[in-house]
């Protein structure tokens, strides 16, 4: 069964420093979503991608942040200066045509230490 | 602002016994889908089971189903003949066909 698949699975960064989580969602998807989830609290909503641009994102999607898509498989999440705060599981996900219905795959998750 | 609420922070069940977990969403919007996704130790998110709203009739899938009452903005999930395996944190959610708003959770423990 396709899936998303999510690289790497556990990073440990020093707060300031880039991170770049990476992302390869499934081949025939169009629509491309990141949501994270702090430890012990609901899954939330950061971004989701079509078309080469971001069709809608949260409040938390602030500066700090960045998606993008640099190849045919790839989606990208890029965290400059990470804070304290930010620690968490990133997961991307994808679906679709909304033809289809909007089943969203999410695959294992990236699990990002700030210390 | 759109919510989802899952009120039972903790349920457990006797394997092989019937357990529901309890969803409740607010929205005006008329076009929606609703999910329950199962979030094992791993922290994998897996995806169990989809109801499209303007579907009135409710969703099955194996062991598990959905009680969709739209009027009510209720959406629970009907885990029957309980398994080991079924133990989890099980989230609900809520959205448009962009993006999806999820409850707390409700952590699922299966008794031998």
């Amino acid at each position: 069964e396709p899936e998303v698949t999510q690289t790497p699975s556990h990073q440990v960064t020093q707060m300031g420093q880039e991170v770049i989580l990476r992302c390869v969602p499934i081949s025939n998807h169009l629509y491309f979503y990141w949501y994270r989830q702090i430890l012990g609290q609901k899954v939330e909503f950061l971004v989701s991608f079509y078309n080469n641009e971001i069709s809608e994102k949260s409040e938390i999607f602030d500066d700090q942040f960045s998606v993008e898509r640099p190849d045919g498989s790839n989606f990208t999440l890029k965290i400059r200066s990470t804070k304290l705060e930010d620690s968490a599981m990133y997961f991307c996900a994808s679906s679709g045509q909304r033809s289809s219905g909007n089943t969203i795959y999410f695959g294992e998750g990236s699990w990002l230490t700030v210390v | 602002a759109q919510t989802v609420t899952q009120s039972q922070p903790e349920m457990s069940v006797q394997e092989a016994e019937t357990v529901t977990l309890s969803c409740t969403y607010d929205t005006s919007e008329s076009d929606y889908y609703l999910f329950w996704y199962k979030q094992p130790p791993s922290r994998q998110m897996i995806l169990v089971i989809r109801q499209e709203a303007y579907k009135q009739q409710n969703a099955t899938e194996n062991r598990f189903s959905v009680n969709f009452q739209k009027a009510a903005k209720s959406f629970s999930l009907k885990i029957s003949d309980s398994q080991l395996g079924d133990a989890a944190m099980y989230f609900c959610a809520w959205g448009p066909f962009y993006k999806l708003s999820f409850g707390a959770g409700t952590t699922v423990t299966v008794r031998a």
